[in-house]
């Protein structure tokens, strides 16, 4: 079955300091692949997304991810994490395009000390 | 506007009572969803609208009702509860069916005494 792992239930680092989120699938043929991030009492906003083309793709708030086919990873990495960060991220997969289905991985909580 | 409004935002209730979620999105987009998300779980969805008609419901007890009555608006009417229904309930908006980007609403958090 097809799976989505955060391999990291809790992250914590200091402010300036550099991020990175693992994410790893489970699926046969290339998904699309996202990440998403959630404050605290906030709904889900997507942080950036890959469906075809240049492995490194950049998103808002300072953050980009590297498709990697061989390590079927997502990775999310931010050169310099701010307080605000703190938030717990979604890695999600849909199966192709045209699904309604995004399987999202467990979650990972940032906290970011001062 | 670039928002999915979801109303009310805290909501308690009884294992009786009858209630409803709201969600209202003026973006045009054409596919709505309904989410439950449990306390340091992910999103689970629940039901998938396009073009106003029904397109998924995930097995979901039938003591949760979506109900879409235009293209800008989503409904979730809750009768009979049970208390494991307690979570955070997130309406999220698409372009399209499974286009994969989803605008997310703040949620309303449910509590069922």
């Amino acid at each position: 079955a097809q799976s989505v792992t955060q391999p990291d239930i809790h992250i914590t680092v200091s402010e300036g300091a550099s991020l990175e989120l693992r994410c790893n699938y489970s699926y046969g043929a290339t998904p699309y692949l996202f990440w998403y991030v959630q404050s605290p009492g906030q709904g889900l906003q997507l942080l950036l997304k890959y469906f075809s083309g240049d492995t490194l793709v950049q998103g808002i708030k300072g953050f980009e991810a590297e498709f990697k086919r061989s390590q079927s990873s997502f990775n999310l990495r931010k050169p310099s994490v701010h307080w605000s960060d703190a938030a717990e991220y979604f890695c999600a997969v849909a199966l192709s395009y045209n699904t309604d289905k995004l399987i999202f991985g467990t979650g990972t909580r940032l906290q970011v000390f001062p | 506007d670039t928002e999915v409004t979801q109303t009310p935002k805290h909501l308690v209730m009884g294992m009786t009572n009858k209630k409803s979620l709201k969600c209202e999105q003026h973006m045009g987009h054409r596919a709505m969803y309904w989410y439950k998300q449990k306390a340091k779980k992910p999103p689970e969805l629940m039901f998938v609208y396009s073009y106003e008609k029904l397109s998924i419901n995930e097995s979901v007890p039938s003591r949760f009702s979506p109900e879409c009555p235009n293209s800008s608006l989503l409904n979730l009417h809750l009768h009979a509860l049970q208390p494991e229904d307690s979570a955070l309930y997130l309406c999220a908006s698409s372009q399209d069916r499974g286009a994969g980007e989803l605008f997310f609403g703040e949620g309303s958090r449910l509590t069922v005494l």
